[in-house]
């Protein structure tokens, strides 16, 4: 079963602009995470924010954890065409395990 | 390259049948998991292994069983296959057995069962 959701679920922008994916979650967490795929392939590890983290930058990432409303929003600045992939964020399952729950995921095509 | 290897690529059987995906983690990774991805499911979580124990159980249905071997390498195990079972499979592996770190993911097996 899906941890939470994404939202959007399609997203579609020009070149140059800024993307914003939200994702929320039910249960209490440690950590959560967002993850790339594109198309059909594997996914790529983008950025872990620790339940006692509020924001946290990678590059031209941004992640934000809000706890207490069990949200995490990813922007990514200054899109590029080579952004265009499925954005997934992730939280660690119960108990001391690498379970990952992953959403549902949201659709990001950058436009050139 | 994530440096997490899956074979084979693609996988088309028929119903009935029973099939074993591999998988190779990372060098120095001793905690492998495995995911299943579907249109109508997402992704879900199926079993993980470290260093040779199940440590964590998910969605795995009792048709399919897994195994780590002493080298670290995985493989999983899917019988009486179901048009339903068709899917992408990944891999992944961490340092670590917990969640406080990523997850390194292999480009999957794509399954078709007709």
């Amino acid at each position: 079963s899906q941890q939470g959701e994404e939202d959007p679920q399609a997203l579609s922008i020009q070149e140059g602009e800024n993307a914003t994916m939200n994702c929320s979650y039910k249960t209490s967490i440690n950590n959560l995470q967002w993850y790339r795929q594109n198309s059909g392939r594997g996914l790529v590890h983008l950025i872990l924010i620790r339940s006692n983290e509020r924001e946290k930058h990678s590059g031209r990432l941004r992640v934000t954890l809000d706890t207490s409303k069990k949200s995490s929003s990813l922007l990514i600045t200054a899109s590029r065409a080579a952004d265009t992939a499925s954005y997934f964020c992730a939280t660690d399952g119960s108990g001391n395990t690498g379970k990952l729950i992953f959403g549902q995921g949201t659709t990001l095509q950058v436009k050139p | 390259d994530s440096g997490v290897t899956q074979t084979p690529k693609h996988l088309i059987t028929a119903t009935g049948q029973r099939v074993t995906l591999r998988c190779s983690p990372r060098s120095g990774d001793l905690s492998v998991y495995w995911y299943q991805q579907s249109l109508d499911q997402g992704l879900q979580f199926l079993i993980q292994y470290y260093n040779g124990e199940e440590r964590a159980k998910g969605n795995i249905l009792e048709r399919f069983s897994a195994q780590q071997f002493p080298d670290l390498h995985s493989e999983l195990n899917l019988s009486s296959l179901e048009l339903g079972d068709s899917a992408l499979y990944f891999c992944a592996s961490s340092v670590v057995a917990g969640g406080q770190s990523e997850q390194y993911f292999g480009p999957g097996t794509r399954l078709t069962v007709t």
